[in-house]
């Protein structure tokens, strides 16, 4: 079973701020660091975020995460066309003794 | 900077033994963790499991009694072998480098134990069907 919960999809215009959301337990991001990853289409998962809010070489800084008990958010701020991917939060699970992925959200830039 | 190649065959058989490499080239395998993960078609990441340089193992339980990663540090490669595949096996598989390590965190006034698993290079993906 999927172990974090993310809403299917969102959306937003051009400039706009977006929030995705990451829902999950007090054995997943309660407890351990929350990882963001963007798919664009037809390619392979890029790592966005990780640890705490850090952010790969590369990425800008319109993207920001953040964690408050048992869930997480994705902020985009500026949108941009772009940004038009799949985004997947992730983080280490202590009962499965793993890494767990989100079920992943679409993000449509209108 | 370090790139991550799949390689295999995109198709087998019902009942066989899925086998994939992943070359590590630019960088050194040593002293990473080294996942595969898989994504069904139109659907979400699954991680598959992951070796250490030193050999060791862990594997998602969802697929332990089927799947074996091992690695070869002189070729710079790791492998993923997922026996008695279904249709359900049938995904584009990805190998990624990982980094593993954990803190603490004081949370009001006790400290907390916390992990974190990241996969910062990815490769492109190969799609493997298994179908007859």
């Amino acid at each position: 079973q999927t172990l974090l919960i993310q809403p299917p999809s969102a959306s937003g215009t051009p400039g706009q701020r977006v929030t995705i959301s990451c829902s999950g337990s007090s054995s997943n991001i309660g407890r351990n660091t929350v990882n963001w990853y963007q798919q664009l289409p037809g390619t392979a998962p890029k790592l966005l975020i990780y640890s705490k809010n850090q952010r790969p070489s590369g990425v800008p800084d319109r993207f920001s995460g953040s964690k408050s008990g048992t869930s997480a958010s994705l902020d985009i701020s500026g949108l941009q066309s772009e940004d038009e991917a799949d985004y997947y939060c992730a983080g280490w699970d202590d009962s499965l003794n793993g890494p767990v992925f989100g079920g992943g959200t679409k993000l449509t830039v209108l | 900077q370090v790139q991550l190649q799949e390689s295999g065959p995109g198709l087998v058989k019902p009942s066989e033994t899925l086998a994939l490499s992943c070359t590590v080239s630019g960088g050194s395998i040593s002293s990473y963790y080294w996942s595969w993960i898989r994504q069904s078609p139109g659907k979400g990441l699954e991680w598959i499991g992951y070796i250490y340089t030193s050999g060791s193992t862990n594997y998602n339980p969802s697929l332990q009694s089927r799947v074996t990663i091992s690695v070869d540090t002189s070729k710079n490669q790791f492998s993923l072998k997922l026996s008695s595949v279904t249709a359900a096996d049938t995904a584009v598989y990805y190998c990624a480098r990982g980094e593993r390590g954990g803190g603490t965190n004081m949370v009001r006034g006790v400290i907390i134990n916390y992990s974190y698993y990241y996969m910062d290079v990815w490769g492109k993906g190969t799609t493997v069907t298994v179908s007859s």
